[in-house]
């Protein structure tokens, strides 16, 4: 696609529920990272992809967060039973490699809502 | 591990210029990137660092001191859509590593 694309755009759920973030990277990017940004606050490293393999996970919260590649492309970050400090905007990026220096593609992100 | 630090918030006049300072501590490092985000937008990839001095690209620079572990991103003549919020982040031995970011408002 021409972009970075996430879905839902925004997603209010209950706590205690599960939820599935979805992000579509640029076609031909390989690495996909995961970030997290609270209001007014700087993006929270999660994940990060290599292909479909996750070489760090160091920045996952808790055992209820996980995520998976697939075809290496689209990804799924999933929150187990959301608790309320789970709320914020969770950012998707893709770029061609992971080279250093590499410029980063940002999706517009889904905002979470955890009621 | 890796910490940077940056100006909550800046405000600036239409046509002036201001710089956005950034200190960092990190391991491993191999240079210092920005990045622009708008309310309610995505952070946009504006310059990247590696070895020191200015790098220029139109209205904004960007500069590096690597012993002094010490960036800053210079707008010039200063737009009101410039109001946005500006991010440093370092590469080193794991993923970008984002500062909170600098607030700048650009006022008439």
């Amino acid at each position: 696609g021409a972009g970075v694309s996430q879905s839902p755009s925004n997603k209010v759920t209950e706590k205690g529920k599960d939820v599935e973030l979805r992000c579509d990277p640029i076609s031909g990017h390989t690495a996909l990272y995961w970030y997290r940004q609270s209001l007014g606050q700087g993006l929270e490293f999660l994940i990060y992809f290599q292909g479909n393999s996750a070489p760090d996970k160091s920045g996952l919260p808790s055992d209820r967060f996980s995520a998976e590649r697939t075809g290496g492309s689209v990804s799924t970050l999933t929150i187990q039973r959301t608790q309320q400090e789970d709320s914020a905007v969770y950012l998707c990026a893709s770029s061609l490699n992971t080279g250093v220096g590499e410029k980063l593609f940002f999706g517009s992100g889904t905002q979470l809502s955890v009621l | 591990g890796q910490s940077l630090e940056q100006p909550s918030e800046v405000t600036a006049v239409e046509g002036a210029i201001v710089q956005m300072n950034c200190t960092y501590q990190t391991s491993g490092f191999y240079g210092l990137s920005w990045y622009q985000q708008h309310d309610g937008g995505a952070p946009t990839f504006l310059s990247y660092n590696a070895l020191d001095g200015l790098e220029e690209t139109g209205r904004f620079s960007s500069f590096l001191s690597r012993s002094d572990s010490y960036g800053y991103l210079l707008l010039q003549e200063l737009q009101m859509k410039d109001s946005a919020s500006y991010f440093c982040a370092v590469s080193g031995n794991t993923p970008l590593v984002f500062g909170k970011g600098t607030r700048l408002s650009v006022i008439a």
